[in-house]
């Protein structure tokens, strides 16, 4: 497996609550953490989540990660309008590879 | 605080080699936690982890990309640097460097994929 699967895409109205899945392989998200990257349009990617669930000085709480077996989501509480971007999980993978997931556009309705 | 920035021409040939320098500041390169990554984004489509080095040399490299790629680091000017040889208009991407969380210790080493901070970007276009 080279890449994580995400769905392409996500939505929400303000204030909702919007989910994203990776799913991964016992290679990669079965034996190594999981980190989300945001990426807002035209910028560089940003460190959202690591260590499954883990959230870097700065990061708002109302993203929260969680990891089970092969699976990982990212999830955004109380969506705003500022949290329309692309989100990418990533694991290391044990055949030396860091694998990115497809990633998904969250839109905010 | 840990800055990025990448560095190179922003256009290659077909059939040449891309040439690629990430400077970093506010911290050194020889620090034992980290290596150093290159990540690559074609336009409108996702991210590809192309390789990285800890100040040691060690380095590891994605397997699609392997017999392409070589990265190099030079302590004495915090930097390191990427080369793509033989590149075609598929490499055309943003090329990204990154602190990328790991170290080697007693022969073994660790990574992961915990890049931070990233660099801004830099577009190589592949065209004659």
């Amino acid at each position: 497996q080279s890449v994580l699967t995400q769905p392409p895409s996500a939505s929400g109205t303000p204030g909702q609550r919007v989910t994203i899945s990776c799913s991964g392989s016992s290679s990669n998200i079965g034996s190594n953490t999981v980190n989300w990257y945001q990426q807002l349009p035209g910028t560089a990617p940003k460190l959202l989540i690591y260590s499954n669930n883990q959230r870097p000085s700065g990061v708002p709480d109302r993203f929260s990660g969680s990891k089970s077996g092969t699976s990982a989501s990212l999830a955004i509480s109380g969506l705003q309008s500022e949290d329309e971007a692309d989100y990418y999980c990533a694991a290391w993978d044990d055949s030396l590879n860091v694998l990115f997931g497809t990633g998904t556009k969250v839109t905010v309705l | 605080q840990l800055q990025l920035q990448e560095s190179g021409p922003g256009l290659v040939k077909p059939s040449e080699t891309l040439s690629l320098t990430c400077t970093v500041s506010g911290g050194s390169i020889s620090s034992s936690s980290y290596y150093w990554g290159w990540i690559r984004q074609p336009p409108g489509k996702g991210l590809e982890w192309i390789g990285s080095i800890y100040y040691s040399g060690s380095t590891y490299y994605n397997p699609s990309l392997k017999s392409r790629v070589t990265i190099s680091v030079d302590t004495s000017k915090n930097q390191f640097s990427l080369k793509l040889s033989s590149v075609t208009a598929a490499d055309t991407a943003v090329y990204y460097c990154a602190s990328q969380v790991g170290y080697c210790s007693g022969g073994s080493c660790y990574v992961s994929a915990l890049f931070d901070p990233w660099g801004q970007g830099t577009l190589v276009t592949v065209s004659s």
